[in-house]
């Protein structure tokens, strides 16, 4: 069974500042993909950058990139240059096991302050 | 291009009434997938469906909850009787393809409160 495990509860940083947000899997699929949602307090749920396990660079999104390591089974998000609108939650999911379902974490809270 | 669509956006029942939760997912889509999401629990996969098929409904809570796609841009989740911890914002989600790799693009959810 495929897991997500996201231990920070809340972070907070300064605007234009870049921070990461941890998120650690695990998985016994050789075949995986990792994603990163962002919820801000309306409540939706937006897509923020896609990580396959086979992939050979760290995906970028704008001013989202993931650090991913493999061995440590880790996809970190980083975000540079933060903004007031980056103030949301965030969902670390992982889909795997060849199937379509995913496991998201328990999220976490990053506020941005001005 | 629209995205997932959920009505109602917000629902106030009471205890023992039937409530249902619609979804039209992004057109071209072929996978839907029903999440809850609830402080204790966090975002859980209820069932998903692949080509109108229900694949896997193992997270279904019980047989008071029902779901349905009669067609590619239709689904229903129907619970009945509703109870009190039923309480949660209902996410329905759609994906191009069945592959792990797909993207799931989430509707704005329908937020129930059960009284």
């Amino acid at each position: 069974a495929q897991k997500i495990t996201q231990t920070q509860p809340g972070m907070f940083v300064q605007e234009k500042e870049a921070v990461t947000l941890d998120c650690t899997y695990d998985t016994s699929d050789p075949s995986y993909g990792l994603f990163w949602y962002k919820q801000p307090s309306s409540g939706e749920m937006i897509f923020l950058i896609y990580q396959g396990s086979y992939d050979q660079q760290n995906a970028t999104e704008g001013r989202y990139s993931l650090n991913f390591q493999k061995a440590r089974k880790s996809a970190n998000l980083v975000i540079s240059a933060s903004q007031l609108g980056d103030s949301a939650m965030y969902f670390c999911a992982i889909g795997s096991g060849g199937s379509e379902k995913l496991v998201f974490g328990k999220g976490m809270k990053l506020t941005v302050n001005p | 291009d629209a995205g997932v669509i959920q009505s109602p956006r917000h629902e106030v029942t009471e205890m023992g009434q039937e409530v249902t939760l619609r979804c039209k997912p992004i057109s071209g889509h072929n996978s839907l997938f029903w999440y809850r999401q609830t402080m204790m629990r966090g975002l859980e996969l209820l069932i998903y469906f692949n080509n109108n098929v229900p694949i896997d409904d193992s997270g279904m809570p019980e047989d008071r909850f029902s779901a349905k796609m009669p067609n590619a841009s239709f689904s229903t989740l129907k619970i009945q009787p509703s109870e009190p911890r039923d309480s949660a914002v209902y996410f329905c989600a759609s994906s191009l393809t069945a592959r792990i790799q797909e993207t799931q693009y989430f509707g704005p959810g329908t937020r129930l409160l059960v009284l």
